[in-house]
């Protein structure tokens, strides 16, 4: 168990709707990235946020978007969905100390879009 | 950003030492070196990381020169779960960006 929960574990959902997919990192965790990874694919790196704040962006659609709240759950909103957006999305949490941490990733939400 | 190289796949067989080497030729000063290793439909799990020389943990060491230009990552008697997919980031504060990854296929 990293620590990291990801909700819902799976999603099936039709084309054109919006999904919300939930992130809650580790205990102490400032800072928290969100990746997609479609089948057989590599991870491609959609957003971090650290304490709040956008911290970088990747390749995220202006159809996603993301955010952390103030108790540091993240949430990643993606709407009028496609077939082509059905992969796993992944939610990582670190802790920041100013060099590179370790990562600890969740389990994943799998959405389906049909 | 420094750019990686990995080779896209490697094929051992049980209780051999594998060795993957990833390249990156613009590694920063203040760039350190991360491996990751993922299981099919699993998040990606932290291996281990250095910064020079060599690191050693319970699970795998980690070689790099003192150029710094290029790491290998080295697992020790591997097994059948050791199939995975690995990664190797190189950036700092927390750049979490994947390359494609090194596809390490264990046989009996």
């Amino acid at each position: 168990d990293s620590g990291v929960t990801q909700t819902p574990k799976h999603l099936i959902t039709a084309t054109g709707q919006r999904v919300t997919l939930r992130c809650s990192p580790r205990s102490g965790d400032l800072s928290v990235y969100w990746y997609q990874q479609s089948l057989d694919q590599g991870l491609q790196f959609l957003i971090q946020y650290y304490n709040g704040e956008e911290r970088a962006k990747g390749n995220i659609l202006e159809r996603f978007s993301a955010q952390q709240f103030p108790d540091l759950h993240s949430e990643l909103n993606l709407s009028s969905l496609e077939l082509g957006d059905s992969a796993l999305y992944f939610c990582a949490s670190s802790a920041w100390r100013g060099r590179n941490t370790e990562a600890f990733f969740g389990q994943g939400t799998r959405l389906t879009v049909v | 950003l420094a750019k990686t190289t990995q080779p896209i796949s490697m094929d051992s067989y049980e209780g051999q030492e594998v060795n993957i080497t990833c390249s990156h030729n613009n590694i920063a000063t203040n760039d350190y070196i991360t491996w990751y290793q993922q299981f099919p439909s699993q998040g990606p799990r932290f291996i281990i990381q250095g910064y020079k020389t060599k690191v050693t943990n319970e699970v795998a060491s980690l070689f790099i020169p003192a150029d710094r230009k290029s790491s290998t990552l080295s697992l020790p008697r591997v097994s059948l779960s050791d199939t995975a997919v690995y990664y190797c980031l190189v950036g700092e504060n927390n750049d979490m960006r994947f390359g494609a990854g090194t596809r390490l296929t264990v046989k009996p």
